[in-house]
């Protein structure tokens, strides 16, 4: 089984600001990690992946993760958000060695950057 | 076309009456998904297909629901009967298999399904 949690359901940031969206994930094996956003009124995008390799991955829009195996964790960051950043964040997995291809995507966070 | 194209972009009906949805992948890409998302929820996956394999139908909620894939292209998410809580935005994504693509999806703009 694979499952991936987001614990906030909003996080609020001021532009300028460094900016961090949380995720914690469990499967039975080794993850693919991946987050995409969702942009009002817009399909979801692609954003980054973790593969294998280093830990922090870096992606479009300046945002960056870090795969953290200890904590299964993969938080989103970005040292400077910008208003344009608030959308609709959702983290995935997938289990890196069976069968199950399709991603697991958590509920999303809602990030909302303040001029 | 350059994306996934999702049709109707917007669908109501009313409870017990059949829908059907149709998703055109990106031009080359072996492997479709379909998932739902639900107003405050996430996305849950419903249906995966990998070029000529077995589908993934392990995540159909109900015998109501049914999906094909022909000639390995075009998609249709049929819903028969529909319910009240069958309301969501029905999401198709498409992508490359394996290697370095894995993982990266490409979405359409969805199909808001609104049951009466």
């Amino acid at each position: 089984a694979q499952s991936v949690a987001q614990p906030e359901d909003q996080v609020n940031v001021a532009e300028g600001n460094p900016l961090t969206v949380k995720c914690t994930y469990s499967v039975s094996g080794n993850p693919y990690l991946f987050w995409y956003v969702q942009y009002p009124n817009r399909g979801l995008q692609f954003l980054l992946k973790y593969i294998t390799g280093d830990n922090l991955v870096k992606g479009s829009y300046g945002f960056e993760a870090e795969f953290n195996k200890s904590q299964t964790s993969f938080h989103l960051k970005k040292p400077s958000a910008l208003v344009s950043d608030s959308a609709l964040y959702f983290c995935a997995v997938r289990v890196m060695d069976t069968g199950r291809r399709a991603l697991t995507f958590g509920s999303g966070t809602r990030l909302q950057v303040q001029p | 076309g350059a994306g996934v194209s999702q049709s109707p972009s917007n669908k109501v009906t009313e409870k017990g009456k059949d829908v059907e949805l149709r998703c055109d992948p990106i031009s080359g890409h072996t492997a479709l998904y379909w998932y739902r998302q639900s107003l405050g929820q996430g996305l849950e996956f419903l249906i995966y297909f990998q070029g000529n394999s077995a589908p993934d139908k392990s995540g159909l909620p109900s015998d109501r629901f049914s999906a094909e894939r022909t000639g390995g292209s075009v998609s249709t998410l049929t819903i028969q009967r529909t319910q009240q809580e069958d309301s969501a935005v029905y999401l198709c994504a498409s992508s490359l298999a394996g290697g370095p693509n894995t993982g990266e999806l490409f979405f359409g703009e969805g199909s808001r399904l609104t049951v009466l």
